[in-house]
């Protein structure tokens, strides 16, 4: 069965620091993974995606994450925090089911940003 | 242009009574999901729809309802309201074997 790990729950960082949220993974199979993330009262949106290409994988606003399976890790990373990257962030694997796929979420860390 | 639309955005009822949250999405895809967040921020999946076929229904009581009355709607029922219904229910649809899905605002549900 898929599973993901988000293995803090908060992370707090100075703005114009690096940035790292951890996500370990379990899968019968060669996953493929996510980033989504919440900013505060709205909606989902998607970070970037690992589908078995690259394994260094970019997404929108600076972020990237590294596919390491000997590690089963799939970190999200950004060299530089900025006071609006302030949110929730979900590590996510996919499932397939039937003809459709469902997405099994991590619990979540929520990222903060000191001026 | 809004690709994932739900409405209301926010509602606020008694327990017992009946409710539906509607979603609809322009994209164009053939899937359609539901999802629940609950107060501590846990998503889970609910239902997913396949061109108006259910494919996924994880053990959710049978007071929920899906209901799809055409490939770009998706609407949730919910009958006999219990306070452990709050939550924030978001819509969600993706292109036919894609597993990307493209996530609503979410309608924040609070159940007095």
């Amino acid at each position: 069965a898929q599973s993901v790990t988000q293995l803090d729950s908060h992370v707090s960082v100075s703005e114009g620091t690096p940035v790292l949220l951890r996500c370990n993974y379990s899968s019968s199979y060669s996953p493929s993974l996510f980033w989504y993330v919440q900013h505060p009262n709205k909606g989902l949106q998607l970070l970037l995606k690992y589908t078995s290409a690259a394994t260094l994988v970019k997404g929108i606003n600076g972020f990237e994450a590294e596919f390491k399976k000997s590690e089963t890790s799939f970190h999200l990373t950004k060299p530089s925090a900025h006071m609006s990257d302030a949110a929730e962030y979900f590590c996510v694997v996919s499932m397939l089911v039937d003809s459709s796929y469902k997405l099994i979420f991590g619990s979540g860390t929520r990222l903060l940003v000191r001026p | 242009d809004t690709a994932v639309s739900q409405t209301p955005k926010y509602l606020v009822t008694q327990m017992g009574n009946d409710k539906s949250i509607k979603c609809e999405q322009n994209l164009g895809h053939d899937t359609m999901y539901w999802y629940k967040q609950d107060s501590k921020k846990f998503l889970k999946i609910m239902f997913s729809y396949n061109n108006k076929e259910l494919i996924i229904n994880e053990t959710v009581p049978n007071r929920f309802s899906p209901k799809s009355p055409d490939k770009a709607h998706l609407n949730l029922h919910i009958n006999s309201l219990e306070l452990g219904d709050s939550a924030v229910y978001f819509c969600a649809s993706s292109p036919p074997g894609w597993e990307t899905q493209y996530f609503g605002p979410g309608t924040r549900l609070l159940v007095l």
